[in-house]
């Protein structure tokens, strides 16, 4: 079975600047997504960006940025120029290409600090 | 409106009493899925559906039921609830799957406390 792991529960940034966040997983497929999501204070689940495993190029999207590194099964999420609202639990997840079922590691509060 | 509604959003209850939670999408998904969050666990698949006449497992599916009532309706019951059951509950929902890419869009979830 596949596991996600975030071994970062807490993490603390300051306002403006770069943050990452660590995840790894183990998986013997060879073609999966991957994804970043987040939790405000508000509960909602917002997805922050996804990467297809069959893609070497990192996915970024505005200040957020990914380090994927297969061979390591790493994917860790770099926030640049943090801001206030960046402020949330963080969620790594996986899905199988062929799949629907995501897999969530524990997630990782991070506080941006003014 | 909000494409995903979960009913009700917080529910106290007592330990023994039954307790349905309702998700409902606009957004024409096939495929609807229930996690459980707790802290320092991440999210739970509870049980998901293909379609309506197509329900699975998931990894905590014990003590819990589930009915597709239609291709927009997705409830969860807890036919006796527990404590240990207290945690925030999500409804999820995606177009069916394959190598496309296809994102889970998420509920507001229930708050779901068992005294």
């Amino acid at each position: 079975a596949q596991t996600v792991t975030q071994s970062q529960p807490e993490m603390s940034v300051q306002e403006a600047e770069t943050v990452t966040l660590s995840c790894t997983y183990d998986t013997s497929e060879s073609d999966y997504y991957l994804f970043w999501y987040k939790q405000p204070p508000s509960r909602q689940m917002i997805l922050v960006i996804r990467q297809e495993a069959y893609k070497q190029q990192n996915a970024t999207e505005n200040r957020f940025s990914v380090n994927f590194q297969k061979a390591a099964k790493s994917f860790s999420l770099k926030i640049s120029d943090s801001q206030l609202g960046d402020a949330a639990m963080y969620f790594c997840a996986y899905r199988e290409t062929s799949g629907s079922r995501l897999t969530f590691g524990e997630g990782t509060q991070l506080t941006v600090n003014p | 409106d909000a494409d995903v509604t979960q009913t009700p959003r917080n529910r106290i209850t007592k330990t023994g009493k039954r307790i349905m939670l309702e998700c409902s999408q606009t957004k024409g998904h096939d495929r609807m899925y229930w996690y459980r969050q707790d802290p320092g666990l991440g999210l739970r698949l509870i049980y998901y559906s293909f379609d309506v006449k197509d329900i699975n497992k998931g990894e905590i599916s014990d003590g819990y039921s589930v009915s597709r009532q239609a291709q927009a309706k997705f409830s969860l019951s807890l036919e006796s609830a527990i404590p240990n059951q207290t945690a925030l509950y999500f409804c999820a929902t995606s177009e069916s799957s394959g190598r496309a890419y296809n994102e889970q869009f998420f509920g507001p979830g229930t708050r779901l406390t068992v005294l």
